[in-house]
């Protein structure tokens, strides 16, 4: 199985922050990752596709980058909405994905 | 507007069955793979199966390969996961998700399925 490790694990920051989260891969996947925010209760929701697609409706302060085993989630400019949990997925052994951890985003 | 409503979770004994349901509306179920991924409490997040949208090709994880059944009625706009042998590991909220492409692009609010005794 491919193992996806995200650090930090939990990560306190100020609205207006640039704040980036990395995902490490146990082996290469090439492009085939995605992020997810996760609010507390609330159901995960696709922020990038295939490494650093921007899903529809998704502001553009959210950007990700990388290839192979390293990547990374950028928000370059947190906003009060944007605390959360984020997942990265990793999708080279698609259907059978697995996901980060995940980064706790918190208002310092 | 896209739409996944999961019903049908529960507390339930160990070694009990459970069948959960995800009603889809707002697009064409019958053109999208979809898959379950479940949160234990507290924990992150794990997929569990997924099927094709003819339903023709199934794959599960394999923490469930042997006890859980994936299923499809594109007629019903619905999803189904039958769970069989539940264990206090199966002990988690259940999404159902969309597939676009390798990622999950809407899903539903979850349904809570509590394995206990």
């Amino acid at each position: 199985d491919i193992q996806m490790t995200q650090s930090p694990s939990s990560v306190s920051a100020s609205v207006g922050d640039r704040v980036t989260i990395t995902c490490r891969a146990s082996q290469g996947i090439s492009s085939w990752l995605a992020w997810y925010q996760q609010k507390p209760g609330k159901a995960p929701k696709l922020l990038i596709y295939a490494a650093s697609s921007l899903q529809s409706g998704v502001p553009s302060r959210f950007s990700g980058s990388g290839s192979g085993t390293d990547f990374t989630l950028t928000i370059s400019s947190l906003q009060p909405e944007d605390f959360a949990t984020y997942y990265c997925q990793q999708a080279n052994s698609f259907p059978q994905v697995t996901f980060g951890q995940g980064t706790r985003l918190e208002i310092k | 507007e896209v739409q996944l409503v999961e019903s049908g979770g529960g507390l339930v004994q160990p070694g009990g069955s459970l069948r959960l349901s995800c009603a889809a509306s707002g697009f064409t179920f019958s053109s999208y793979e979809m898959n379950w991924v479940r949160q234990a409490p507290g924990k992150g997040l794990e997929w569990v199966s997924y099927i094709s949208s003819s339903g023709s090709t199934i794959y599960y994880a394999d923490s469930v390969k042997g006890r859980f059944t994936i299923s499809r009625d594109n007629a019903k706009n619905s999803l189904y996961l039958q769970m069989n042998s539940l264990r206090a590991e199966d002990t988690a909220v259940y999404y159902c998700a969309r597939g676009k492409g390798r990622s999950f692009d809407y899903w539903g609010q979850g349904t809570l399925v509590t394995v206990s005794s």
